[in-house]
């Protein structure tokens, strides 16, 4: 079974609109949680990066929020662009060397 | 350009045939991991180069699959007799430090095994 687990599958927005991407996780433990942005035929960009002793990280219009207590993940992406288009994937390193655990993602469509 | 660069972009083979996925690392970086993706899901970890040692090749599926690092830079990933099920992009990644939290990805190799 994955352990990380990500929800919504997939979603359009209108652009200018706010939405909020969930990752729940049973991965125990890790070292770092991190959310990566990958656009259609490319790799993995990183986008935001938390230790375990960290609740919340900002990178511009992405924030990720991390609550170890109900072991939940979220990024909440404001005023979404076109260019927001794309899988936003929640990942989990951990280990002696940060091996990463990667969820499925989650598909965002942003239209006009 | 000074990203992670990997070739060929677009790989078709017929079954049972072998190929070699190429990665050139950014320059200097210590870390390098390959990666399988299949559609519609996150890269699952294969195995993990600290300079030429290998690390950890847990992640890879079969004895088909082997990759090496020489010299400590440039990667391939052979791939020998594909099977359909090989099908996916291939990631290539690396990063500067040991503890790899700044982890730069190639675009990836797709793999298609008729």
């Amino acid at each position: 079974k994955n352990q990380v687990e990500q929800s919504p599958q997939s979603l359009i927005i209108l652009e200018g609109k706010n939405c909020t991407l969930q990752c729940n996780y049973t991965v125990s433990p890790f070292s770092n949680l991190r959310w990566y942005k990958q656009d259609t035929g490319r790799g993995p960009v990183s986008l935001t990066i938390m230790t375990f002793s960290e609740n919340t990280k900002s990178n511009g219009r992405y924030t990720a929020t991390l609550d170890a207590d109900t072991k939940q993940s979220s990024l909440h992406i404001t005023a979404s662009q076109l260019s927001d288009s794309a899988s936003y994937i929640c990942v989990f390193a951990g280990g002696s060397w940060g091996k990463l655990q990667f969820g499925a993602g989650t598909q965002v469509v942003v239209t006009p | 350009g000074a990203g992670v660069s990997q070739s060929p972009r677009y790989k078709v083979a017929k079954r049972g045939q072998d190929v070699a996925l190429r990665c050139d690392p950014i320059s200097g970086h210590v870390s390098l991991f390959w990666y399988q993706q299949a559609l519609g899901q996150g890269p699952e970890f294969l195995t993990y180069f600290q300079n030429e040692a290998q690390l950890d090749k847990s992640g890879l599926p079969s004895d088909r699959f082997f990759a090496e690092r020489p010299e400590g830079s440039v990667s391939t990933l052979k791939i020998q007799r594909t099977q359909q099920e090989d099908s996916a992009v291939y990631l290539c990644a690396s990063s500067t430090t040991a503890t790899n939290e700044k982890l730069f990805f190639g675009s990836g190799t797709q793999l298609s095994v008729l």
